[in-house]
């Protein structure tokens, strides 16, 4: 699986926008980003997922850059219940597979 | 609410022990899979399942084990507990794939929280 490079951590002002980075220059050209995040000691919640196209569903945005070697997750309008940590992983299509966590970025969301 | 069910949610339990945690996937959803978080490894695959089958194994230690019964439910077996075993135990379930991408999207439980003492 294609290794992944996120900020250990970041602030956002509750009501913007949160931008969180995430390289992977070494990805393969099957192979999808998922964004997940755990908030606290809750178990990791699926957020998106995406394979060349921008990508948006009712929690985010999902922007990946032509070449794809680096995405960014966008909560359009951060709320504090979005402090988490956020994991970016990369990972093969079609059979069922592991998921490899890194450190991901810890988003603290503040009034 | 992921669809997802782990029970029980804590466990307390002494070393060299043997404990047994479940659980239930989604509706509908053919593969189990196990993870460990330890505040010093972070979120690890142990072990997963597909429709009664072990399909794939990552770090699980010999003295885990797992299984998972025709009614696709799963439980994760560890025994000698220990200390180092005190960790957050958790279960993702998906189905084989997720249409139209042919992707396979995991959703997690709650997890387990175990201590040994």
């Amino acid at each position: 699986d294609a290794k992944t490079t996120q900020p250990p951590s970041m602030d956002c002002a509750e009501g913007r926008a949160a931008n969180l980075p995430c390289n992977h220059s070494t990805i393969s050209g099957n192979e999808y980003v998922y964004w997940y995040r755990q908030i606290h000691s809750q178990g990791p919640q699926y957020i998106i997922h995406g394979l060349k196209n921008n990508e948006t569903n009712e929690m985010a945005s999902l922007i990946i850059t032509e070449d794809r070697k680096s995405s960014t997750l966008i909560l359009p309008h951060a709320t504090l219940r979005d402090t988490a940590v956020y994991y970016c992983i990369v990972r093969p299509p079609g059979t069922a597979s592991k998921l490899t966590f890194g450190t991901g970025t810890r988003l603290q969301v503040t009034l | 609410d992921s669809g997802v069910t782990q029970t029980p949610k804590h466990l307390i339990t002494a070393t060299g022990q043997r404990v047994t945690l479940r659980c239930s996937p989604r509706s509908g959803d053919l593969s189990v899979y196990w993870y460990q978080q330890s505040l010093d490894q972070g979120l690890q695959f142990l072990i997963q399942y597909y429709n009664g089958e072990e399909r794939a194994k990552g770090n699980i230690l010999e003295r885990f084990s797992a299984q998972q019964f025709p009614d696709l439910h799963s439980e994760l077996n560890l025994s000698s507990l220990e200390l180092g075993d005190s960790a957050l135990y958790f279960c993702a379930s998906s189905r084989r794939r997720d249409y139209p991408t042919g992707t396979d999207t995991q959703y997690f439980g709650p997890g387990t929280r175990l201590t040994v003492l």
